[in-house]
């Protein structure tokens, strides 16, 4: 099975401060097209999660620029470049390809 | 805009089968994987399985013993059977679409707004 880790699994940020999350897969997710088959998530408190990132790189539509995915194979990192008040939530990465899809255990983004 | 609502009994008793219905309103039914995912209270997200619209499925092999999910293309609607069930199950269930990029399933890009199932006596 693939194992999707990511670190830290709590982020406390200052407003206006960038933060970055780490998402590492046990198995390149790099496909022979090219395209690297994973996506972002963000759970804000008491709703369902949201598209922010696919395919590694491009962000969904209407997600803010400040967002921002990067990565290939099996490291990948989503970077917000000045955090805000309305980012607070749980960020997912998510392994696609149609066999296992797998979640990473999330990472808790709270403001200090 | 793409909607999902999922339906279905909010209290299940243990060892019974638990049955939730999606329906899919403002879009097209074909060309899409249409999933199901759960979240623990508390805890993180877990894939169950999808079901294209070709009719075949991917499940879950943590719970693929336990899982059917079907659809009714006419209705938009799609199912989630999971039997003999436990306290474990008690969790937030999410239906929701996932995309296609180049053949293959690459990210969920609609979901419901989810519903709790107990499993409790």
């Amino acid at each position: 099975d693939i194992v999707m880790t990511q670190s830290p699994l709590s982020l406390p940020v200052t407003p206006g401060e960038p933060a970055s999350i780490s998402c590492r897969s046990s198995q390149s997710l790099l496909h022979g097209n090219g395209y690297n088959y994973l996506a972002w998530y963000l759970q804000k408190p008491g709703q369902s999660p949201q598209l922010l990132i696919y395919l590694g790189s491009n962000r969904a539509s209407g997600v803010p620029d400040r967002f921002s995915g990067s990565g290939s194979g099996t490291d990948f990192t989503l970077k917000i470049s000045r955090v805000e008040a309305e980012d607070v939530g749980v960020y997912y990465c998510l392994k696609a390809l149609q066999t296992s899809i797998t979640f990473g255990q999330g990472t808790r983004l709270e403001i200090k | 805009q793409v909607q999902l609502q999922e339906s279905g009994p909010g209290l299940v008793k243990p060892s019974e089968t638990l049955s939730l219905t999606c329906a899919v309103s403002g879009g097209s039914f074909s060309s899409y994987y249409w999933s199901w995912i759960r979240q623990p209270p508390g805890k993180g997200l877990e894939w169950i399985g999808y079901i294209f619209y070709s009719g075949s499925t991917n499940y879950n092999p943590s719970l693929k013993s336990r899982v059917t999910i079907s659809m009714d293309t006419p209705k938009h609607q799609f199912s989630l059977k999971l039997n003999s069930v436990t306290a474990a199950d008690t969790a937030v269930y999410y239906c929701a679409r996932g995309g296609i990029w180049f053949g293959e399933f690459y990210a969920v890009d609609y979901w419901g707004q989810g519903t709790l199932v107990t499993v409790s006596s």
